[in-house]
């Protein structure tokens, strides 16, 4: 079954900086590719999803690359300010509707001032 | 307007004891899960449902029964709770783009 790794388990960086957080997949039928974002206390909160066909997206500071021959799936937050600290997951499927949608072992992200 | 709400927010309870721990959702979403998040495990599919009536069976069921009563309702039942059964438990709601939408989270330990 799809395997997710996800890099690095922890990020400190200072504000203003730029954060990059990557999952490697193993399935290459994976179609659906999604970030969450997971506050203190609460349940994760969907970023930005990508389908296969999309290399590069772009949303308020973040930006989601997907290079399918390496199997490789990045979040760049730009200019980090401190209310990005949270927990980062990516989430993989094949896309095939609703289930199994795998999810990478989270990134513990810190931003200080 | 939270679309995906669960109770309670914490339980503690002892070995032994039965927990219902429920959710319902308003995304008119066809999908349900039941998630266990633990240090170390990340995020496990405990059990899911595409609609009223239906179950599926996740990667960790062992220990957990659930129910779908309707299209907005979920249950998650431990019928005979263990200590190793102590974590944080999430439900979530999709349609067919599999863009999940998670509740607050239940805070669960088994004494």
């Amino acid at each position: 079954g799809e395997q997710v790794e996800q890099r690095p388990p922890h990020l400190s960086v200072r504000e203003g900086d730029s954060a990059i957080i990557i999952c490697t997949y193993t399935d290459s039928a994976t179609a659906y590719f999604s970030w969450y974002k997971q506050e203190a206390g609460a349940g994760l909160q969907l970023l930005m999803s990508v389908l296969s066909n999309v290399d590069r997206k772009e949303e308020q500071g973040l930006t989601v690359l997907l290079n399918k021959k390496d199997k490789r799936l990045s979040l760049n937050l730009t200019a980090a300010h401190p209310g990005d600290s949270a927990v980062y997951f990516c989430a993989v499927s094949a896309g095939t509707g609703g289930y199994k949608v795998v999810f990478g072992s989270g990134t513990r992200l810190l931003v200080s001032p | 307007e939270a679309a995906v709400t669960q109770s309670p927010r914490n339980k503690v309870t002892v070995t032994g004891g039965n927990v219902t721990l429920s959710c319902r959702q308003t995304n008119s979403h066809n999908y349900m899960y039941w998630y266990r998040q633990d240090t170390g495990h990340g995020l496990r599919l405990i059990h899911y449902s595409y609609g009223a009536g239906n179950l599926q069976i996740g990667d960790v069921p062992d220990g957990y029964k659930a129910t779908r009563t309707t299209q907005e309702d979920f249950f998650l039942l431990l019928e005979l709770a263990s200590p190793s059964q102590t974590s944080l438990y999430f439900c979530a709601s999709s349609d067919y783009r599999e863009e999940q939408y998670f509740g607050p989270g239940t805070r669960l330990t088994v004494l």
